[in-house]
């Protein structure tokens, strides 16, 4: 399949859990996204980061906090989430060039099925 | 205003028809378009990107872009059940650091 893998494919958590979704990608890429991905709306930025430095954070609530320990892996931890941050949530990677410009092409993981009791 | 706008279908075409998917967006300096395939319960696959005005044709796919009217278009020729999906466009803006997703169109092609 593709080269962006994520773990765990299906989760259920209550309110009061803790949780963390994991992504990699072994396509020697140096930018990941999040992404958030709700019935009948377009794909929702959650957070960038380029060489391990998140450069973008669009809004999102602190109960979702992203972990980019290198180039390769990404988490997101999921703490006290509500019945509505249940989606589908995404993992992507790029290969962002010179300048960050033209040719970025993302690459995206199977996803995880995120269900808030 | 909406980033990038699309209809959201559902489009129904017959088997060996051809399908065509429109989008348009709001920021004149974009740059670059993709088009994603999503099935359902799959995760966004890359079909094609395009740069530069005109057509880019790949196999039975053709995209189309018109920076002018700000619109970017994707063509299926000969339509199979299996393109049945729902199908993605987005936009790389100048100097931003992602994507912006239209909410796709759902292509059903009828056998």
């Amino acid at each position: 399949e593709t080269g962006v893998t994520q773990t765990p494919r299906h989760l259920v958590m209550g309110m009061t859990n803790k949780k963390s979704l994991k992504c990699e990608q072994h396509l020697g890429h140096n930018a990941m996204y999040w992404y958030k991905q709700s019935a009948k709306k377009p794909l929702e930025l959650m957070f960038v980061y380029n060489f391990k430095e998140q450069t973008e954070n669009n809004s999102v609530p602190s109960r979702f906090s992203p972990e980019c320990p290198n180039s390769s892996h990404l988490f997101l931890h999921l703490h006290t989430l509500q019945p509505e941050d249940s989606a589908l949530y995404l993992c992507a990677s790029s290969q962002k060039l010179a300048g960050g410009q033209i040719g970025e092409t993302q690459y995206f993981g199977p996803g995880t099925r995120l269900l808030v009791l | 205003q909406k980033e990038v706008e699309q209809n959201s279908g559902p489009l129904s075409v017959p088997e060996g028809a051809i399908a065509s998917l429109n989008c348009t967006y709001s920021d004149r300096g974009s740059q670059s378009f993709f088009w994603y395939r999503q099935y359902s319960g799959k995760s966004p696959e890359l079909i094609m990107f395009i740069y530069s005005n005109g057509d880019k044709e790949d196999g039975r796919f053709t995209a189309q872009l018109n920076k002018a009217s700000q619109y970017v278009s994707l063509l299926i020729r000969d339509s199979q059940p299996s393109d049945s999906a729902t199908y993605l466009c987005a936009v790389h803006q100048t100097g931003a650091n992602n994507l912006f997703f239209g909410t796709g169109t759902r292509l059903t092609v009828i056998p």
